[in-house]
């Protein structure tokens, strides 16, 4: 089955370290997305990928960093900078149609906690 | 600034009520607007509305666009505690990402 697979599901982190979430798709879409959700704010944009080997900046991507050297996958890291890491991660893909986006398909997120 | 604002942020109502959930948008280059579900993990896709005041329907879910007026609404009649979820309005822009809204947790109590 196509689907958009995110491990860990839980993650804890101690302070001062970084660590990388994984995000795998197997429906060819070309866009990926990372996406942070706290509670009360909806999701945010942290990073996302329309083409292999290129990666723009969302609306929170300090603290973060990305790459895109498979279309399959778009691993997100949190480094020691994020000053506030403890969020759920969500990874979503589309494919693009003249730039027309048809919707997400998400994965089933990755809880990180700062311990 | 686009934005997506949606009211109300919770709801608690009991089973058999009716629900209406709002959503209204500042975006340039409205292409869409999207409306999930999430309960515990990862949001699923209810509607997709390019149109103004073509109603959507899924079985007791409706939703509506207002381009005019910039707004949606999802209705819910009928609710079950399995409608009990977080319900997130999106706006797609002709572009490469969606704008979330902050979402509106409903409860259902039995």
């Amino acid at each position: 089955d196509g689907g958009i697979t995110q491990s860990p599901k839980y993650l804890f982190r101690k302070e001062g370290q970084n660590v990388t979430l994984s995000c795998e798709q197997n429906l060819n879409h070309d866009a990926m997305y990372w996406y942070r959700q706290d509670p009360g704010q909806g999701l945010r944009l942290i990073y996302y990928s329309q083409i292999v080997n290129d990666f723009q900046k969302g609306d929170i991507a300090e603290g973060y960093s990305v790459s895109r050297e498979k279309k399959e996958s778009f691993p997100l890291t949190v480094t020691s900078a994020q000053k506030n890491p403890t969020a759920f991660y969500l990874c979503a893909s589309t494919n693009l149609d003249r730039g027309f986006i048809y919707g997400y398909t998400f994965g089933s997120g990755t809880r990180l906690t700062v311990v | 600034e686009d934005k997506v604002v949606q009211s109300p942020l919770s709801l608690v109502v009991h089973e058999g009520d009716t629900v209406t959930l709002n959503c209204s948008y500042e975006v340039t280059n409205f292409r869409s607007l999207l409306w999930y579900k999430q309960e515990k993990k990862a949001p699923t896709f209810l509607f997709m509305l390019t149109s103004s005041g073509i109603e959507k329907k899924s079985g007791r879910l409706s939703s509506i666009l207002d381009k005019k007026e910039l707004f949606s609404i999802l209705n819910i009649t009928a609710t079950q505690t399995g409608d009990s979820a977080v319900y997130l309005c999106a706006v797609a822009e002709y572009g490469n990402k969606l704008v979330f809204g902050a979402g509106t947790i409903l409860r259902v109590k039995s």
